[in-house]
């Protein structure tokens, strides 16, 4: 079945530094992959999603590219705020229920 | 779109009770999923629907789970005589089709 392997947290940045988490998953075929985030006390949102190839999404100024061929979706952002902090989780979809599979997620958490 | 709406918030109980949740989906969406997340744990798929039709069951599910949804739209999880394993957070999500899933807030079980 499809798996995600994904940075270990937590991740502690400065308010405005430049971020990356990175993710790599193993899937069979070619999924549609998906960062969610979950803030504080929170269910999951979704953040942002590709469904091929070379696709990138983006959302409130994070970013990431399905690279089929490092079958890697890395998230980044180029400046972060304190809202940020957060878990951010990376996803494959399991296309035969399109149930999805989580990873353990990466915490961040921004200084002022 | 009011968003997916999971019923309680907490729920505290004492082991060996049995406890029952309940999610309202967003209106239009034909599929339902419930997840269970455990601390510092991404979440786990328990089970999905198809309108009314559970289609899926993950051996996470033991026999004293169940879930309905019997006209399609809102769901229950039950769980018969608690353990102190299954204090979590409890996730909802819908979507229509293939499209993104869309979480709830969740229910936080704890067992005492």
């Amino acid at each position: 079945g499809n798996s995600v392997t994904q940075m270990e947290g937590p991740v502690t940045l400065s308010e405005e530094a430049f971020l990356t988490i990175n993710c790599t998953y193993t899937a069979t075929g070619y999924p549609s992959l998906f960062w969610y985030v979950q803030y504080p006390g929170e269910g999951l949102q979704l953040l942002l999603k590709a469904t091929k190839a070379d696709d990138k999404g983006s959302n409130k100024g994070f970013e990431a590219t399905y690279r089929k061929e490092t079958t890697s979706f890395h998230l980044e952002k180029g400046s972060v705020q304190v809202s940020d902090s957060a878990v951010y989780f990376c996803a494959p979809e399991n296309s035969s229920a399109s149930k999805i599979i989580f990873g353990s997620g990466t915490r961040l958490s921004i200084r002022p | 779109d009011t968003g997916v709406s999971q019923n309680p918030r907490h729920k505290i109980t004492k082991r060996g009770q049995n406890v029952t949740f309940r999610c309202d989906p967003i209106s239009e969406h034909n599929r339902l999923y419930w997840y269970r997340q455990t601390l510092g744990q991404g979440p786990e798929f328990l089970t999905y629907f198809q309108n009314e039709a559970q289609l899926e069951k993950s051996r996470l599910l033991s026999d004293r789970f169940s879930a309905e949804r019997p006209k399609g739209s809102f769901s229950t999880l039950e769980i018969q005589r608690t353990e102190q394993g299954d204090s979590a957070m409890y996730l909802c999500a819908s979507s229509l089709e293939d499209q993104p899933q869309h979480f709830g807030d969740g229910t936080r079980l704890s067992i005492l």
